[in-house]
């Protein structure tokens, strides 16, 4: 059983740049939710797709989109980039329906913003 | 507006003792709470989990209370081990099915 793979690891981009980060989800999971961890934060949540459709959006600009492909496989897209959008970008799959809500996390991609 | 908190950024506890950590939230809407535990550079991983038709959950050393009225829940983690040093984040399940996490506590356990 293979685990959530998230690439790059790390990635320094500038102010007004796009960017997009990957996320291959643990096989046997049909869902994949994004969130982004800022410095002394909590993890917060910024959408989830499921069936290749957003399912559920947090309190997030648009310029923050997203895609799931038929592998269940996503992608985050952060459009005109600022400063505040330094993070780590937690990717994490899961299995709809699921009782017990296993959800497995990647180890995440830094993205520094300068 | 936080709905899960965690009003302890840090923990020191010397190895073979209690650790408590605790978690409120204010949705009493939420019946689905999760424990996971964060190494530097790497993803949360789930620690235990309860649900809101239980008062308490146990897996080994670690072990979950909720306190419904209160709006509360603490893991208790005994023995502490050096190895559990890492940051806990509490987590609950919202109407949506997504998690919504607190801020954080940081153990550390001392040898």
């Amino acid at each position: 059983e293979t685990g959530v793979t998230q690439s790059p690891t790390h990635l320094i981009k500038t102010r007004g740049q796009q960017v997009t980060l990957r996320c291959s989800s643990q096989s046997g999971h049909n869902t994949v939710s994004w969130y982004q961890q800022a410095l002394g934060q909590g993890p917060q949540f910024i959408f989830q797709y499921y069936r290749e459709e957003e399912n559920g959006r947090g309190n997030f600009p648009p310029r923050f989109s997203g895609l799931q492909f038929p592998n269940y496989s996503s992608e985050l897209n952060v459009n005109a980039l600022e400063l505040d959008d330094s993070a780590l970008y937690l990717c994490a799959s899961s299995w709809r329906g699921r009782g017990d809500y296993g959800y497995t996390f990647g180890s995440g991609t830094r993205l520094t913003v300068v | 507006d936080q709905q899960v908190k965690q009003n302890s950024p840090s923990l020191s506890v010397q190895e073979g003792r209690i650790s408590i950590l605790n978690c409120d939230y204010t949705n009493s809407m939420f019946d689905y709470f999760l424990w996971y535990k964060k190494y530097p550079a790497e993803g949360p991983t789930f620690l235990i989990s309860i649900s809101s038709i239980k008062d308490k959950n146990e897996d080994g050393r670690f072990t979950v209370f909720l306190n419904k009225s209160a709006k509360h829940l603490s893991l208790h983690i005994v023995p502490s081990q050096p190895g559990d040093s890492a940051v806990y984040f509490c987590a609950a399940i919202d109407q949506g099915g997504k998690l919504i996490f607190g801020q954080g506590t940081e153990l550390s356990v001392k040898p």
